[in-house]
């Protein structure tokens, strides 16, 4: 059974530092993403991973998959309070084309 | 862009009333989810249709049926309402490979 396993689970940080987020899963899966979630909104799609190795990054966030570790971090550099959100991993289920299976979440809160 | 638009942000219904929480997408996507949210526990998968009329369990489909008709609309139904039902439901679309997800905003349901 495929489970995926996100640390820390909070996270309060100081502007202008770095930190890293970690999304340790299972089972062999072929495809990853992070979500980020603001307060009372939706989640919005932020990356996807899918082969080892593989490092995405947008602005202050980097991502990156080492499969044979069954490892993704998502880390911050720099950190600014427009990122406070709550970021979830999601790693695909090798016996469905559709299903991800979801970590439980990292609730970030960024101080001025 | 896509967009994922569910019938109510806010709910409040009363133990054993029967629920609808409907979810329309506009992208003309063939999967379509249904997933609830608690703190702690990440996203949990109800159901899932891969296609208008096909449908199938996720983790948690207890107490839970879905009804997809036509493509652009994914229904979620509680026959009757539980206190331990009270919940975010979020619903999503998905196509392409790798799949990703777009979710709709949410619908906070508290049972009475």
């Amino acid at each position: 059974e495929l489970k995926v396993e996100q640390n820390p689970l909070f996270l309060s940080m100081q502007e202008g530092k770095n930190y890293t987020i970690y999304c340790n899963y299972s089972t062999t899966s072929d495809r990853l993403y992070w979500y980020r979630q603001d307060p009372g909104k939706s989640l919005e799609s932020l990356f996807v991973l899918l082969s080892n190795g593989a490092v995405k990054q947008e602005g202050r966030l980097m991502a990156s998959l080492d499969t044979k570790a069954r490892l993704s971090t998502l880390h911050i550099t720099a950190a600014v309070h427009d990122l406070s959100a709550t970021y979830f991993c999601a790693v695909g289920n090798m016996d469905s084309n559709y299903q991800l299976i979801w970590g439980a979440g990292t609730k970030l809160i960024i101080k001025p | 862009d896509v967009k994922v638009t569910q019938s109510s942000r806010y709910l409040v219904k009363r133990t054993g009333e029967k629920v609808f929480l409907e979810c329309v997408q506009d992208m003309d996507h063939e999967n379509m989810f249904w997933y609830r949210q608690d703190p702690g526990l990440g996203l949990r998968l109800i159901y899932f249709s891969y296609d208008v009329k096909m449908k199938e369990k996720g983790d948690i489909p207890e107490g839970y049926s879905v009804s997809r008709e036509k493509k652009e609309r994914f229904s979620l139904i509680l026959e009757s309402a539980s206190t331990n039902q009270t919940s975010m439901y979020l619903c999503a679309s998905s196509t392409g490979t790798p799949p990703r997800q777009y979710f709709g905003p949410g619908t906070r349901l508290t049972v009475t």
